[in-house]
């Protein structure tokens, strides 16, 4: 079974509109941490945002931010007033337990449109 | 974070020919980590490397094909071995820098593309 599903393969969106990425999770360990990145075709991972399994609070960064809902192991990121710029590849991935490695999903492309 | 360089940035390669790859870390970093991307696909890592000690490799890899330095806590390399046009890919290194709540949140380089013709 796959740890991280994107069920999304790619999006297109309006320039400045809202966007949610989803992202659900499978783990049996209650500790553990959720990570977003994206990848412009330049083919850097740039990291966005990350999510603790013991925080209460969304996380959120700038026009990034997390709608995190753990009864529902799910994890979307939501990026406010899109902009052009925003069009790459969106990963989310997952560390947990005791575990030094991330476990990526296989992605979302965002096409933003101007 | 951490300032992640790697070298080449790309290249293209002949089949059966070798590459090495450089990762260079402008801090001190325990863990180092190699990923590789194949076209259209998410990150796989290929190994762990602890400076001082051999390389931890994920299932699927192997130190003859893909064999790795870690010489000093500030640099590795990572060598593609014997190649082929399926390791045609992106390589990434990545490092662990700043904590994020309970986690240290992983900072890659910037890749190396691949070619194998």
């Amino acid at each position: 079974a796959q740890k991280i599903t994107q069920t999304q393969p790619g999006m297109f969106v309006q320039e400045k509109e809202a966007v949610t990425l989803d992202c659900t999770y499978d783990t049996s360990d209650q500790s553990y941490g959720l990570f977003w990145y994206k990848q412009p075709s330049s083919g850097e991972m740039i990291f966005l945002i990350y999510q603790g399994s013991y925080d209460e609070q969304n996380a959120t960064e700038g026009r990034y931010s997390l709608n995190f809902q753990k009864a529902r192991k799910s994890a979307n990121l939501v990026i406010s007033a899109s902009q052009l710029g925003d069009s790459a590849m969106y990963f989310c991935a997952m560390r947990e337990g005791e575990d030094d490695k991330i476990i990526f999903g296989k992605g979302t492309r965002l096409h933003i449109l101007p | 974070s951490a300032v992640i360089s790697q070298k080449p940035s790309r290249d293209i390669c002949q089949r059966g020919t070798s590459l090495t790859i450089q990762c260079q870390v402008d801090s001190q970093v325990t863990m180092m980590f190699w990923y590789r991307q194949q076209p259209g696909q998410s990150l796989t890592l290929i190994a762990t490397a602890n400076q001082g000690s051999e390389a931890t490799y994920e299932s699927g890899f192997v130190i003859d094909k893909f064999p790795i330095s870690r010489p000093n806590l500030t640099f590795s390399t990572l060598t593609v071995s014997n190649m082929s046009p399926e390791d045609s890919s992106i390589y990434l290194c990545s490092v662990e820098g700043g904590t994020s709540g309970s986690y240290e949140t992983q900072y890659f380089g910037p890749g190396t593309r691949l070619l194998v013709l």
